[in-house]
Order: C-alpha cells, then sequence, then structure tokens
C-alpha cells in the first residue's frame, strides 16, 4: 500500500535560516508528487508539484524539492525562511493516471522573527 | 472565480445526530473529493465523485457514512449518528474533468459532544 513518512513533525528555525523537510514514500509504480502548504486560518494550497522532466522542481515563495527516485525521497527546501513560512507542510503522493491522494502527516514549521 | 467553498466552517453536533458538511467546487469542476483530518494526522482520503456518481468510496467507514454529487447543487457528505470519533477536520477538494490538480477548500472542523 501506498504510504508517506515526513520525519519531522514539528521544526523551529529562526529567520534566514535554511529549511529542508523530509519526505519519503512507499509504491512500487510511477507516481506523482505534491508538497502542499496550509497556513494559520487557511485551507492547504498548494506549493509545488512534480508529474515528470526535471527532478528538481520550483515552486511559488521560493520553495523547491528534489525528487530522488532511488531513495523514495521528495524533500522540500527553501535556502532563507521568513516569519510568513510559518505553516503546516503537507507531502503527498498519487498514482499516476489516478486520482487517490496519499498525505503525510505534516510537518509543523515555526520561523521566529 | 471562488474557489471551493465548505460550509459550515464549524460544526458541533452531539453523540448520536446527524452531520451534514456541503462543499461546492470551483466553477468548471465536475470532480470532487473528501478527506478526513484527524488530529496529529495528514489527511486521509475519503471518496471519490463526479457528477451522480460515486467512483472511488474506499476510504470511507462501511456504516454511517455516505456522499454524494447531484446534478445541481453542492457535494454532500453526511454522517449519521456521530460519535466522538468523528470529530475531525474534513475537506473537500475539486478538479477539473481533464486535470487531477485538486483544488482544496477550507474545511468543516466537525466536534461531536
Amino acid at each position: 500500500a501506498q504510504s508517506v513518512s515526513q520525519h519531522n513533525h514539528h521544526v523551529i528555525l529562526s529567520e534566514a535560516a535554511s529549511l529542508e523537510l523530509g519526505c519519503n514514500y512507499s509504491y512500487g509504480g510511477t507516481v506523482n508528487l505534491f508538497w502542499y502548504v496550509q497556513y494559520p486560518g487557511q485551507h492547504l494550497q498548494l506549493l509545488l508539484k512534480y508529474f515528470s522532466g526535471d527532478p528538481l522542481v520550483k515552486g511559488i515563495k521560493g520553495f523547491e524539492a528534489e525528487f530522488i527516485k532511488s531513495k523514495f525521497s521528495f524533500n522540500l527546501r527553501k535556502p532563507s525562511v521568513q516569519w510568513s513560512d510559518t505553516a503546516e507542510y503537507f507531502c503527498a503522493v498519487r498514482d499516476t493516471g489516478g486520482f487517490k491522494t496519499i498525505f503525510g502527516a505534516g510537518t509543523r514549521l515555526f520561523v521566529k522573527a | 472565480n471562488a474557489g471551493v467553498m465548505q460550509n459550515p466552517r464549524h460544526l458541533v453536533r452531539r453523540r448520536g445526530q446527524e452531520a451534514r458538511l456541503r462543499c461546492s467546487p470551483m466553477k468548471g469542476h465536475s470532480h470532487v473529493y473528501w478527506y478526513r483530518q484527524l488530529p496529529e494526522e495528514g489527511l486521509k482520503f475519503m471518496v471519490y465523485l463526479q457528477k451522480e456518481n460515486i467512483i472511488d468510496e474506499s476510504g470511507m467507514p462501511k456504516e454511517r457514512f455516505s456522499a454524494e454529487f447531484p446534478k445541481e447543487g453542492p457535494s454532500i457528505l453526511r454522517i449519521q449518528q456521530v460519535v466522538r470519533g468523528d470529530s475531525a477536520a474534513y475537506f473537500c477538494a475539486s478538479s477539473p474533468p481533464d486535470s487531477d490538480e485538486q483544488f482544496f477548500g477550507p474545511g468543516t472542523r466537525l466536534t461531536v459532544l
């Protein structure tokens, strides 16, 4: 069965620190990968997605993620975080051509001003 | 173009009552997905519907839960005889027929007393 594992449940950083959130998935086939963000009091928004092609994906707000197929990983990165990046981040995977999206448990990021 | 709408945003029910959660997809979107998020967990897929059809309900509990997406009007997730364990945030997402990108609503937070 598909599953998604996010390594850290809570991360605390100071502004300007670099961010890397880990995400590993378990699935034998071809997948589409996503990172969603949920700001306090708001709904889930898509940060970035990988379907095919360049494994380094650029998203909104300076975020990027790298798909490493051999490691079944899709880690999210940002070189310099801001206080406004405080939110919960969800990694998700979906079977190519499918519709059922499997989410990780989420990582709560708190950025200190 | 308004986003995915869900109402109510907060719903309080006593054990044994019924809960009805509504989701209006984005204009032009004919696919609706329901997810449930329990505290400290990621979103769990419940059901996928197209207009007047349930495509996949493999994530729905066998009893008390039902979903519909009529030809006219919003999609409804119905929970009969609620129990405390049903307390969660319920998210709806929609997508257009020619794309698998899902757009999420703000969620309905159900509290069962």
